[in-house]
């Protein structure tokens, strides 16, 4: 049973314009939650991340929106750079710092010039 | 920087054979996990240790099993490899909420 779900398994963006990566949970226990980015042949390396008791992060050109209602959170990357192709993962948590983070099956983002 | 480093970046086994993936993290955390990633399924978790010695299995251990003698090193077995463990294997590490750190991969393909 798959507790976060990205739903588009590729994304093509023009460079330049907003990347908007979706990603949708069940488990209304979860209250952390976090995005990783993953090159080819490069484990995945921490993007940023959200806790329930806010609904916006940012951090430079990344956004993350939390909507605790809809059990729905998303990635914005403002303007897109070629570099940012990459597959994007999302993952959940009980509390911040709990062993166990729950993973989505992944996003392709490619930026095209 | 934390570095966490897998043995391995490739790795071809026979059906049957027992395999070892190795895992050694340089920034003495606590936590380490050992992870598959499938396409289409995403990073699902197999095993993580939260101290010497001690292990808690994850959302898929059947066909697995894990060794933690010293901190920094977190080992990852298969006892009778299977076609169906053909995967990407990923090692990661973490401190007191801190986020998770991978290692690089080994792609293990089981003929």
């Amino acid at each position: 049973d798959q507790q976060v779900k990205q739903n588009s398994p590729s994304l093509s963006v023009q460079e330049g314009r907003i990347s908007i990566l979706n990603c949708d949970y069940t488990n209304s226990m979860f209250d952390y939650f976090l995005w990783y980015k993953k090159y080819p042949a490069e484990g995945p390396t921490f993007l940023i991340s959200i806790s329930s008791i806010k609904d916006k992060n940012e951090d430079g050109r990344f956004t993350v929106f939390l909507n605790k209602s809809a059990k729905h959170l998303s990635l914005h990357i403002v303007p897109s750079q070629p570099g940012d192709s990459a597959v994007y993962f999302c993952a959940a948590s009980w509390v911040q710092g709990a062993q166990k983070l729950v993973f989505g099956q992944g996003t392709r983002l490619t930026i095209n010039p | 920087d934390v570095k966490v480093t897998q043995s391995s970046r490739y790795l071809v086994k026979r059906t049957g054979e027992k395999v070892f993936l190795e895992c050694v993290q340089d920034m003495d955390h606590e936590n380490m996990f050992w992870y598959r990633q499938d396409p289409g399924l995403g990073l699902r978790l197999i095993y993580f240790s939260y101290d010497v010695k001690m292990k808690e299995k994850g959302d898929i251990p059947e066909g697995y099993s894990v060794s933690r003698e010293k901190k920094e090193r977190f080992s990852l077995i298969l006892e009778s490899a299977s076609t169906n463990q053909t995967s990407m294997y990923l090692c990661a590490s973490r401190g007191t909420n801190s986020p998770l750190h991978f290692g690089n991969g080994t792609r293990l393909t089981v003929t």
